[in-house]
């Protein structure tokens, strides 16, 4: 079985100001990571994604990721928000060889003047 | 490309009514998820499909009912509505196991 622990439930910060989102995992196997993104009344969007190969991820606007696989982590992280980023965060794991997702409650990221 | 479509976007039911909440997508993905979102919880998958004809249970299925009868549908029924039942719903679909899922707007139920 795979489990997803998301931290933080809430995070507000203020516009420029760094911002880490923290999702830690859980799984006996091989998993492949996602970052998902929901903004209000809209279903989920892909913000970025680890399969393999290189443990930092990029995003198109500016979040990373990195895998840490002794710490079972894949903390989110973007070195200055904007208020356009203000939205609901979700991790998810999924296991190589079955498919199916978990995921992580979410966290609401607020961004404030 | 439409990507993956929901109907209805909203419904109110009442308890013991059914109801089928449909999902399509346009990509010829073979696999397809429904999910349903409750504050605080997540999203948590109800039923899959790994492509037409084959289905299975996920995390929360009792209550709910699907079928795949082509690779672009994947409607989810539920059977006699509970105010438990009341939820936003998911449908997402992907390209290859484990990769990247693409979700629909969502359904929003109301059973009262």
């Amino acid at each position: 079985a795979q489990s997803v622990t998301q931290l933080d439930s809430q995070v507000p910060v203020f516009e420029e100001a760094p911002v880490e989102l923290r999702c830690n995992y859980s799984s006996s196997v091989s998993v492949y990571l996602f970052w998902y993104v929901q903004y209000p009344n809209q279903g989920l969007q892909l913000l970025l994604k680890y399969l393999s190969g290189s443990t930092l991820v990029e995003s198109i606007n500016g979040f990373e990721a990195e895998f840490n696989k002794s710490q079972t982590s894949f903390h989110l992280r973007k070195p200055s928000v904007h208020i356009s980023d203000t939205a609901e965060y979700f991790c998810a794991v999924t296991h190589t060889n079955a498919g199916k997702s978990t995921f992580g409650d979410g966290t609401t990221l607020t961004v404030k003047p | 490309n439409a990507g993956v479509t929901q109907t209805p976007k909203f419904q109110v039911l009442k308890t013991g009514q059914s109801m089928t909440l449909q999902c399509a997508q346009d990509m010829n993905h073979e696999y397809m998820s429904w999910y349903r979102q409750d504050p605080g919880m997540g999203l948590r998958l109800i039923h899959y499909s790994v492509g037409a004809g084959i289905t299975d249970q996920g995390e929360v299925p009792n209550g709910y009912n699907v079928s795949r009868s082509t690779t672009e549908d994947f409607p989810l029924r539920l059977l006699s509505a509970a105010p438990s039942q009341t939820s936003v719903y998911f449908c997402a679909s992907s390209y290859s196991w484990g990769d990247e899922q693409f979700f629909g707007p969502g359904t929003r139920l109301t059973v009262l």
